[in-house]
């Protein structure tokens, strides 16, 4: 699987968008983006993947970069809830290559 | 609700004292694995199954054991626990198919004295 790189930590103000940003230059043709966020000491939450299109659901937008060297999560309006370790991953998504590699993600503080 | 329950949340325990955590899933997944935490290191798999009865080790498996009997239940077992053992572990499970996203239990806060 390709390596991820993500800044530590950001800030962003309740009820603006964050943005977290993404670094996979050795992404695969056949390797999707994951997003994964950790609340505290919770249990990892998925929150969207996607291959080259963006995506959205009812949590959050991802932006894949045409050359798919980067990624960008949106959060539209973030809440105070939304402070958590997000994780970005690369993998592929088929039978037999199961393992999810998490690196150290960013560290997102929402701000009253 | 579809949910991957751990159990217990916290245990204390002593060294060499064997001692099995739980976890089960209630959505049909064929796919389970286990993770343990640790400050600095992240997230680490340690034992993964693709079905019932077919395990296989993840990164760090050493000091531990899993079993596959049925689909819903996936035991962590630690024959004889040593305090490089503490850490925070987590169960998932998928589906295993394309594009599957993973549901993690809330974890289980394992400290070896």
């Amino acid at each position: 699987d390709a390596k991820t790189t993500q800044p530590p930590s950001m800030d962003c103000a309740e009820g603006r968008a964050a943005n977290l940003p993404c670094n996979h230059s050795t992404i695969s043709g056949n390797e999707y983006v994951y997003w994964y966020r950790q609340i505290h000491s919770q249990g990892p939450q998925y929150i969207i993947h996607g291959l080259k299109n963006n995506e959205t659901n009812e949590m959050a937008s991802l932006i894949i970069t045409e050359d798919r060297k980067s990624s960008t999560l949106i959060l539209p309006h973030a809440t105070l809830r939304d402070t958590a370790v997000y994780y970005c991953i690369v993998r592929f998504p088929w039978w037999g290559a199961q393992k999810l590699v998490f690196g150290q993600g960013t560290r997102l503080t929402i701000n009253p | 609700e579809a949910q991957v329950t751990q159990n217990p949340r916290y245990l204390i325990t002593v060294t060499g004292k064997k001692l099995t955590v739980t976890c089960s899933q209630n959505m049909n997944h064929e796919y389970m694995s286990w993770y343990r935490q640790d400050p600095g290191l992240g997230l680490r798999q340690i034992y993964y199954s693709m079905n019932v009865e077919v395990t296989d080790k993840g990164d760090v498996p050493e000091g531990y054991k899993v079993s596959r009997k049925e689909k819903r239940n996936f035991p962590l077992i630690l024959e004889s626990p040593s305090p490089n053992q503490t850490s925070l572990y987590f169960c998932a499970s998928s589906l295993g198919s394309s594009g599957d996203g993973y549901t993690f239990g809330s974890g289980t806060r394992l400290t070896v004295v």
